[in-house]
């Protein structure tokens, strides 16, 4: 069946970059998708890769997918605090839902 | 509306009781999606309606839980006979659309915390 895997941790210091990684086993999937979850708020979407791509650059988010490995990747650079959240990988195939992994919290020290 | 609206916010309910949550999409989203979160984990998939049909209902846990959408726009979620193990944030969002080949992008609410005592 389909599953999304996670770490769970990530700590960082402010100005570093940051990489979350994620895996996957649905390999019918055709978009891969990271959410942001802050405290208290909804899930934001930040940005989503077509399968067929290896990179996608938005700014200071930079996601790579490998989809041989079934791995995704999304690295923030010059990490703030106020990038502190949850971050979700999810991925969806031909009928619509998506399908979340467990969340990795980052941690931005000062 | 603006964004996904969910009501109540917080739910506090005892066991064996039975619960609604209502979820109000962006006007024009014709997918709609629940998602249940608990503590420290990701969303999971419940049920989604494509217009007034569940196009999936394969996340229901058992059939305590129901949803419906009879007008293609509010949906809510009916949980019988609730457990402690319900307990969680019931998540819901929309889309333009979830069977299109382009990527489904899903906007959501911030979520109905449900308690069972």
């Amino acid at each position: 069946g389909e599953d999304v895997e996670q770490s769970l941790f990530l700590s960082v210091r402010e100005g570093d970059s940051s990489v979350i990684n994620c895996t996957y086993t649905d390999s019918s999937s055709t978009y891969l998708y990271w959410y942001k979850q802050e405290p208290g708020a909804g899930l934001q979407l930040l940005t989503y890769i077509f399968s067929n791509m290896d990179m996608k650059q938005d700014q200071r988010l930079t996601v790579l997918l490998n989809k041989k490995d079934k791995h995704l990747s999304l690295r923030i650079a010059d990490t703030q605090t106020g990038d502190s959240a949850i971050y979700f990988c999810a991925e969806g195939s031909q009928g619509g839902k998506l399908i979340f992994g467990q969340g990795t919290e980052l941690s931005v020290k000062p | 509306g603006a964004g996904v609206s969910q009501t109540p916010s917080n739910k506090v309910t005892e066991k064996g009781k039975y619960v609604e949550l209502r979820c109000d999409p962006i006007s024009g989203h014709t997918a709609l999606y629940w998602y249940r979160q608990s503590l420290g984990q990701g969303p999971e998939f419940l049920i989604y309606f494509q217009g007034t049909g569940a196009a999936d209902d394969s996340g229901l846990p058992n059939d305590r839980f129901f949803a419906v959408r009879p007008e293609g726009s509010v949906s809510t979620l009916k949980i019988q006979r609730t457990e402690r193990g319900d307990s969680a944030v019931y998540l819901c969002a929309s889309s333009l659309a979830g069977w299109s080949s382009g990527a489904n992008v899903l906007t959501f609410g911030a979520g109905s915390r449900l308690t069972v005592l």
